[in-house]
């Protein structure tokens, strides 16, 4: 069964701290993976990673991924208040022998940023 | 920025009446979802279309049913609420030959009391 797996589930720090969440998978012809913000409403698309060892960056957040180890991590350096959300992972899968994918998600992780 | 809306973004009802949560996208996107998601919970795809006239259900059971008629409109329809349907309704949409990157709408809040 296609699974993503997110840790931790939740973690407090303070403004300026370096903050590293992760994210192993187990996918069927896996292709990518994607990480998302959610704030309190809908979520917010950040990165999508297909190959390994190449990181992502955006600002303050940036992010790999591991194809062998079958995992990825989302760093962000440097938090503030405004970081504060819940961070998902997901992965396109196939239904019902299809080809076109679609994701599933893992719980997220939430992100508590405290001044 | 997506195009992509969601109406109502909030809505009490009471149990055993009949609501359509209502959801357009103006990218021209083939690819529309349903997403449910409790509070502090995983998304969970519900209902997904690949186009007119597609409908498929997802990993999660749900008693609600959708259409696509038109290209741009995805509605989800719950016949008969029950407080068991209060949740968060995400529509998404993707144009990317595989679905990798999606779209979300602002989702709608259900509260059945």
């Amino acid at each position: 069964e296609d699974k993503v797996v997110q840790s931790p589930l939740s973690l407090v720090v303070h403004e300026g701290d370096t903050v590293t969440l992760n994210c192993s998978y187990e996918v069927t012809n896996f292709r990518s993976l994607l990480w998302y913000k959610q704030e309190k409403k809908a979520p917010t698309f950040l990165f999508m990673l297909t190959s390994s060892g190449i990181e992502k960056k955006s600002g303050r957040l940036s992010s790999i991924l591991d194809k062998k180890e079958l995992f990825s991590i989302l760093n962000i350096t440097a938090t503030q208040t405004g970081d504060s959300a819940v961070y998902l992972c997901a992965a396109p899968v196939s239904y019902y022998g299809g080809s076109q994918g679609n994701l599933i998600f893992g719980k997220g992780t939430k992100l508590s940023v405290k001044p | 920025e997506a195009d992509i809306y969601q109406t109502p973004r909030y809505l009490v009802i009471g149990t055993g009446k009949k609501i359509t949560l209502e959801c357009s996208q103006t990218m021209g996107h083939d690819k529309m979802y349903w997403y449910q998601q409790d509070p502090g919970m995983e998304l969970h795809l519900i209902h997904y279309s690949y186009g007119v006239n597609s409908t498929e259900k997802g990993d999660l059971s749900s008693e609600s049913t959708v259409s696509r008629i038109r290209t741009e409109h995805f509605p989800l329809t719950l016949e008969s609420a029950r407080p068991s349907h209060t949740s968060q309704y995400l529509c998404a949409s993707s144009d990317s030959p595989t679905g990798n990157t999606i779209y979300f709408g602002e989702g709608s809040w259900l509260t059945v009391v």
